[in-house]
């Protein structure tokens, strides 16, 4: 399977489940991100491993807990979520050190937080 | 501030009207700008990267132009299935990526 791969596609959970979203990419990127989506809203930057380094926006929550494991797998780990958290979130990778690179996206995860 | 802001927020078009959309930024130092389409329950897709002003890219019915203060995607003779959102980035000095809120596109048979 080429490109990048997101699980599941569609979630629902309520406020006080653990759960966890699933990326992986097959293009030999060495940095990965996750954004989160929401209606008519910009993309939202929720964090970045870039040559295993991580950084991250400072307003996002602590349920929100990010792992990455190695250069083709990444991580989103959710708990105690609240209903503003229900959004599409979506995965990217790029190869880093070139600044100019466009980030290739996976489908999303739409998740619902009932 | 930097920031990038799109119009309009949605266009209708008759099939083979064509139309420009618009993506206007205020960065400091300009490394790059992004285009994007992304359909309903789809990742955005990459379309086009612009570096400098006077710069133009094409792809089937799509051109993209770049100035000094913003850049518009033009749509030639479109057809229904060029419909979706087409999102705008803009790439700064510090390598932040600045997005904006993007513009759904339909195109009516």
């Amino acid at each position: 399977e080429t490109g990048v791969t997101q699980t599941p596609r569609h979630l629902v959970m309520g406020m006080t489940n653990k759960k966890s979203l699933k990326c992986e990419q097959h293009l030999g990127h060495n940095a990965m991100y996750w954004y989160k989506q929401s209606a008519k809203k910009p993309l939202e930057l929720m964090f970045v491993y870039s040559l295993e380094e991580r950084v991250e926006n400072n307003s996002v929550p602590s349920r929100f807990s990010p792992e990455c494991p190695n250069s083709s797998h990444l991580f989103l780990h959710l708990h105690t979520l609240q209903p503003e958290d229900s959004a599409l979130y979506l995965c990217a990778s790029t190869k880093s050190g070139t600044g100019d690179s466009p980030l290739h996206f996976g489908n999303g995860t739409r998740l619902t937080v009932t | 501030e930097d920031q990038v802001t799109q119009s309009p927020e949605a266009l209708r078009l008759q099939e083979g009207e064509s139309s420009s959309l618009n993506c206007s930024y205020t960065v400091s130092g300009l490394r790059g700008l992004f285009w994007y389409r992304q359909d309903p329950g789809k990742g955005p897709e990459f379309l086009f990267t612009l570096y400098s002003a006077g710069e133009e890219k094409e792809k089937e019915r799509l051109k993209a132009t770049l100035t000094k203060k913003e850049s518009f995607l033009h749509i030639t003779a479109p057809k229904p299935e060029d419909s979706a959102t087409y999102l705008c980035a803009v790439r700064a000095s510090n390598y932040q990526l600045i997005w904006g809120a993007g513009t759904k596109l339909i195109i009516k048979p």
